[in-house]
């Protein structure tokens, strides 16, 4: 159990274009879904935290109008890559918690971004 | 299939050593890493490790791979109440794509 799955698992996209992932909880409900981006070798930066049905909190230094994230059921976040760009190319990692009463994280296999 | 595998829960006392491993599968794995998160904070990265080495030792941390058997372990010594945390070990495949275990819980007595 416990599966959180992504979609798509890799993007290409052009600059100025935007770009939307998903991240599903496939046998659980995940009350609290975090978004990380991350890059080689480096630990993994959380962007965003949120829970269903309300805004999602922002990290310190993350644009919250160019990384729109939605919540919108308890076993789906989509995160939205607004107006690419190269720099905003990465491997983001969404995470799951689910409401059994554990900080437990079960994270997506992720998704590697290239903006051209 | 294509799993990184650890066990959930770990319990320690304190100054004991920890002993954390991580099964995966991707025998193409280019790095191994091992992260720690604490409550409410994100992964941080503790280590990794290349996969033409053995062994690599950081202060209290030393992590052991086993490439023939794909298995992975971080050792803590001298355990103390602040590693309470849960531990993640993931496997670099293609490109730095990654794959995460699901964590391993641990927990230090006092």
């Amino acid at each position: 159990g416990a599966v959180v799955s992504q979609h798509p698992s890799r993007v290409i996209c052009k600059s100025g274009t935007s770009v939307k992932i998903e991240c599903r909880s496939l046998d659980f409900q995940a009350t609290t879904m975090f978004w990380y981006r991350q890059f080689p070798k480096q630990s993994l930066m959380l962007m965003a935290t949120s829970n269903e049905g309300s805004k999602a909190t922002y990290e310190q230094g993350v644009e919250k109008d160019k990384f729109l994230i939605n919540h919108a059921s308890l076993t789906l976040s989509t995160l939205t890559v607004t107006s690419a760009h190269p720099e905003d190319s990465s491997f983001y990692i969404c995470s799951a918690k689910g409401n059994r009463g554990t900080d437990t994280q079960y994270f997506g296999p992720g998704t590697r971004l290239t903006v051209l | 299939g294509e799993d990184v595998e650890q066990s959930l829960f770990l319990s320690v006392r304190e100054g004991d050593s920890s002993v954390i491993n991580c099964t995966y599968t991707d025998s193409s794995s280019t790095y191994l890493y091992w992260y720690k998160q604490e409550p409410g904070a994100g992964l941080q990265l503790l280590t990794y490790i290349f996969s033409n080495m053995d062994m690599k030792q950081d202060q209290r941390l030393t992590v052991l791979l086993n490439k023939k058997d794909k298995h992975l372990s971080l050792r803590i010594a001298d355990t103390q109440t602040g590693d309470s945390a849960i531990y993640f070990c993931a496997e670099s495949i293609s490109n730095n794509d990654m794959r995460f275990g699901a964590g391993t819980r641990l927990t230090v007595k006092p």
